[in-house]
This record gives C-alpha cells, structure tokens and sequence, in this order.
C-alpha cells in the first residue's frame, strides 16, 4: 500500500525567503502527484499536479518537482508571503484513481 | 469554475443517529469520493464512485455506507453514529481519467456526542 510521508510537520519563515516543502513516497508505481494548499477549517484547493511522465510543473511563484526512482517530490515556494500561511498537502495517485495523501506541512510566513 | 458543494458546514449528532451527508458537484464529474481527516492520520479515502449506482470501498469503510442516484450527487450515511466518527469529512469529485485532479467541497466538520 503507497505511504506518503511529508517533512517537516510545520514549519515558519520569514516573509521574502525562499522555501522547500517535501514529500516521499514508497511506491513509485504513481500516475501523478498533485500539491494542494489547506486552510484552517477549509477544503483542499489543488495547486500543481505533476503527471508520473513529468519531471516539474510551474504555476507563478510556486514549482513542484517529482522524482518517481527515488520516490520523491518537492514544492518550491518563492518569496514567500504570509498569504502562503496554509497546510500544504501531497498526494500520490495510484490504481483506480485513489489518492493517497501524506498528513501536511503547515507553513508559517512571517511578515 | 468548478464547484463541489457540501450541505452542512458543521453538524453535532448524539451517538447512534444516522447522519446523512451530502455532496453536490456542478461539472458533470464521473468519479467522486468521500474521505475523513484526523489530525496526524490526514486524508483517508471511506467510499468512491465511478459512476451512478456505483460504489467501491475505499480504506476506511466499515460504520459508513453511501448512495449515488444522481450523477451530481454521492451522499455519505452514518447508520448509527459514533464517537469515533467524529471528524471533518471531505467529498471530491474528478474526470473519469486518472490523470485528472480531485475537486475538493469545503468539509463537513461533524461532532458526535
């Protein structure tokens, strides 16, 4: 069964740094991966999905990157702003359509 | 834009009511899904389905089930609450390929008491 695993569990900067939220995963038979971002008490909004043929995609400050032979991804987050201050959770997809989600890093910016 | 629409934002149910929570979404989706989310467990898939009429258990079904009459519509129904249901509950919905992403709702936060 795919286990996604994301570190650190939080983590805060301050507003303008540059960051990186990680994610592994154990089982590298995955059709995509996708990033969404969580706030309090919301729903998930889905930020970059990666397909398992692609090694990154872009959407304006934010780019994630996958990895399947090592079973990891990254998201990169670029100058950050405290309108980023949200969950961020990834997602493996595998066999018929499931997701399997890592449990979240919360992110903290700073002003 | 799509959007997935999620009847209750906050429900409180006494141990051994049954629950009905419902999922609406507008985009014509094949697939949708219901999942549950704990703190330090995330997202868990409980039932998904691929079609009207159709379900497949996810990782976390026993104490649910669900119906899909509608295209539009997948309800999750607790036949007789408990404690250890309470938690925020989340439906999606998606294209019927698996290359697609998930549309999530806003979550239902339920407590039973």
């Amino acid at each position: 069964k795919q286990e996604v695993t994301q570190i650190p569990a939080a983590l805060s900067v301050p507003e303008g740094e540059n960051l990186v939220l990680n994610c592994s995963f154990t089982d590298s038979a995955i059709y995509n991966l996708q990033w969404f971002r969580q706030d309090p008490g919301k729903g998930l909004t889905s930020l970059l999905l990666i397909q398992s043929s692609q090694r990154e995609q872009t959407s304006g400050r934010l780019n994630a990157s996958l990895d399947k032979s090592s079973g990891r991804s990254t998201l990169y987050i670029a100058a950050s702003q405290p309108g980023d201050s949200a969950t961020y959770l990834c997602a493996a997809t595998t066999g018929a359509n499931n997701l399997f989600f890592g449990t979240g890093t919360r992110l903290t910016v700073i002003p | 834009d799509v959007k997935v629409t999620q009847s209750s934002r906050y429900l409180v149910k006494r141990t051994g009511e049954k629950v009905f929570l419902e999922c609406v979404q507008d985009m014509d989706h094949e697939n949708m899904f219901w999942y549950r989310q704990d703190p330090g467990l995330g997202l868990r898939l409980i039932y998904f389905s691929y079609d009207v009429k159709m379900k497949e258990k996810g990782d976390i079904p026993e104490g649910y089930s669900v119906s899909r009459e509608k295209k539009e519509r997948f309800s999750l129904i607790l036949e007789s609450a408990s404690t250890n249901q309470t938690s925020m509950y989340l439906c999606a919905s998606s294209f019927g390929t698996r290359i697609e992403t998930q549309y999530f709702g806003p979550g239902t936060r339920l407590l039973v008491l």
